[in-house]
């Protein structure tokens, strides 16, 4: 089955700097790859998502890469605020399956 | 936005214990997953369900029984709990039109097994 793998466990920047999280998958069939955010003691929320049928998307300071040859995608956060630390979870599901896998997570903090 | 509730929020039982844990989504989605979140292992899926009366087997679903009395509400059993269960168990829901669907979490319920 499909296995993600997100790179980073923790990551540590100023507020302001740019942040960038990469997970890898291993199913070609993978089509859909959501983003979600957990702050502390709450439930996870999705905030940005991309398709195989394009390589980048951006929602405000949020931009998903995707690249399928290599099986890579990643979230760059730019501008970075203290409100965006989080953990953050990559995933991936198949086209109109709504079975996702996710990643391990990767806490971001941001420092002023 | 989805509603998503759990019920407990925290549950301590001991080893052989039996558990319920309760989830309810008041959008009318129609599936409904059940989760477990560990350090280093991010959030890895039990089980879940595309409707009253339907269950469908997970990644990690040993020791864990699931049932969908309703669209609304979708439990998880734990018949006789272990300490491997301990755990930060999320429940989600799911109904979008199309091809793909964002999932809406509940708050979370800690389980610790003594």
């Amino acid at each position: 089955g499909e296995k993600v793998e997100q790179h980073e466990s923790t990551l540590s920047v100023r507020e302001g700097d740019s942040a960038v999280i990469n997970c890898t998958y291993t199913d070609t069939a993978s089509s859909y790859f959501p983003w979600y955010k957990q702050e502390a003691g709450k439930g996870l929320h999705f905030v940005i998502d991309i398709r195989s049928n394009v390589d980048r998307k951006q929602s405000q300071r949020l931009i998903v890469l995707l690249d399928k040859k290599a099986k890579r995608f990643s979230l760059h956060i730019t501008a970075t605020q203290p409100e965006d630390s989080a953990i953050y979870f990559c995933a991936a599901s198949m086209t109109g399956g709504y079975k996702v896998v996710f990643g391990s997570g990767t806490r971001l903090l941001v420092s002023p | 936005e989805a509603a998503v509730t759990q019920s407990p929020r925290n549950k301590v039982t001991v080893t052989g214990g039996n558990v319920t844990l309760s989830c309810r989504q008041t959008n009318s989605h129609n599936y409904m997953y059940w989760y477990r979140q560990d350090t280093g292992h991010g959030l890895r899926l039990i089980h879940y369900s595309y409707g009253a009366g339907n269950l469908q087997i997970g990644d990690v679903p040993d020791g864990y029984k699931a049932t969908r009395t309703t669209q609304e509400d979708f439990f998880l059993l734990l018949e006789l709990a272990s300490p491997s269960q301990t755990s930060l168990y999320f429940c989600a829901s799911s109904g979008g039109t199309g091809n793909y669907a964002e999932q809406f979490f509940g708050p979370g319920t800690r389980l610790t097994v003594l």
